[in-house]
């Protein structure tokens, strides 16, 4: 079935510093994929989708490319602030008619001033 | 994208009890869809709610424990039965507004059985 694998966490960094998160995935067919945020207390909120090979998704400075040759769809950006600290997830979702998402693990971000 | 509320948004019950999540949405949606967010962890899907048909259940989800209803198509509940301290969640709805397949969630009901 399908599935996605998402970095471990909790991620620490410094305000401006760069940011990865990876995120795999595993699929039949040609899935969309999304990273989507959950700030503390909060519920989510979709942060970017890409729905194709190769597109690029981007929102709020983070940006992820869909790359279907290394089934990947790693999360950036180049200067976190505090206020990006938050749990991002990596979902896909089959388009194979059910509309369902499958979520990644997560991964904790934390930014220090 | 749309504008979803959920009531109620927290509760403290008693295992044995059972709970009505109601969640809404600012518009006509097809397909609303029901999660479970246990502490820490990832969102696992319960159920997929159609309006006008019975909700489809996940494995491991039965329809006597998580009954879900869909009367229109701007509204849906979900029904934790029976609770013990494990359905401690936050459970969450969202909405698929076709497309690109992105779905829209609700804030979430965290829920603690004691």
């Amino acid at each position: 079935g399908n599935s996605v694998t998402q970095m471990e966490g909790p991620v620490t960094l410094s305000e401006e510093a760069f940011l990865t998160i990876n995120c795999t995935y595993t699929a039949t067919g040609y899935p969309s994929l999304f990273w989507y945020v959950q700030y503390p207390g909060e519920g989510l909120q979709l942060l970017l989708k890409a729905t194709k090979a190769d597109d690029k998704g981007s929102n709020k400075g983070f940006e992820a490319t869909y790359r279907k040759e290394t089934t990947s769809f790693h999360l950036e950006k180049g200067s976190v602030q505090v206020s990006d600290s938050a749990v991002y997830f990596c979902a896909l979702s089959d388009q194979g008619g059910s509309e369902k998402l499958v979520f990644g693990k997560g991964t904790k971000l934390t930014v220090n001033p | 994208s749309a504008v979803i509320s959920q009531k109620p948004s927290r509760d403290i019950c008693q295992r044995g009890t059972s709970l009505t999540i109601q969640c809404q949405v600012d518009s006509q949606v097809t397909m609303m869809f029901w999660y479970r967010q246990q502490p820490g962890q990832s969102l696992t899907l319960i159920a997929t709610a159609n309006q006008g048909s019975e909700a489809t259940y996940e494995s491991g989800f039965v329809i006597d424990k998580f009954p879900i209803s869909r009367p229109n198509l701007t509204f849906s509940t979900l029904t934790v039965s029976n609770m013990s301290p494990e359905d401690s969640s936050i459970y969450l709805c969202s909405v698929s507004l076709g497309g690109g397949y992105e779905q829209y969630f609700g804030p979430g009901t965290r829920l603690t059985v004691t």
